[in-house]
């Protein structure tokens, strides 16, 4: 079965501090990728997605991604967080058309 | 107008009681899901249909039953709530498709007394 996994449960940045946020899953077949973040008490939102093509993709509000075939990960990064960043943050994949499981989430609080 | 729309925002009911969530998506996708976040903010599939059809059901409890009167609305019926039913369960859409992503809605925040 597939399993999507997020290592980190919650992350504590400074402001301007770099960010990287683990993602891997099982799946050894064709998988579509995406990041969403969830801000407090709202809905989930993408952030960005990985279909096919240059494997680093870039999303919303800075934010960048990387996917490595050969590691089964998906890892989000942005240079420089701001508050604003604090949410919980979510990895999904796709293995076919009609389901998208996600993993654990990460919380990221960034303090000013 | 809202994509994705779900009623109520907030449920809070009693154990052994009967509640439906309701869902609407005005965005003509063909796919549809229901999802629960538990406390942790763990996001788990329970269901996805495909034009009015089931496709995944992930070992949720008959309780727990889903009706697509329509492709554009997914509505959950639970019965005989129990403590651990409660969480904030997501409603999403998306078109048919690889390539596709989901839209969420805002959630509904269930509490079972």
């Amino acid at each position: 079965a597939q399993s999507v996994s997020q290592h980190n449960h919650h992350v504590i940045l400074s402001e301007a501090a770099s960010l990287e946020l683990g993602c891997n899953y099982s799946y050894g077949g064709t998988v579509n990728l995406f990041w969403y973040v969830q801000y407090p008490g709202q809905h989930l939102q993408l952030l960005l997605k990985y279909f096919s093509g240059d494997p680093l993709v870039k999303g919303i509000k800075g934010f960048e991604a990387e996917f490595i075939k050969s590691k089964f990960s998906f890892n989000l990064r942005k240079p420089s967080v701001q508050w604003s960043d604090t949410a919980e943050y979510f990895c999904a994949v796709r293995t076919g058309a009609n389901n998208l499981f996600f993993g654990t989430g990460t919380r990221l609080t960034v303090i000013p | 107008d809202t994509a994705v729309s779900q009623t109520p925002k907030y449920l809070v009911t009693q154990m052994g009681n009967d509640k439906s969530i309701k869902c609407e998506q005005n965005l003509g996708h063909d796919t549809m899901y229901w999802y629960k976040q538990d406390s942790k903010k763990f996001l788990k599939i329970m269901f996805s249909y495909n034009n009015k059809e089931l496709i995944i059901n992930e070992t949720v409890p008959n309780r727990f039953s889903p009706k697509s009167p329509d492709k554009a609305h997914l509505n959950l019926h639970i019965n005989s709530l129990e403590l651990g039913d409660s969480a904030v369960y997501f409603c999403a859409s998306s078109p048919t498709g690889m390539n596709t992503e989901a839209f969420f809605g805002q959630g509904t925040r269930l509490t079972v007394v």
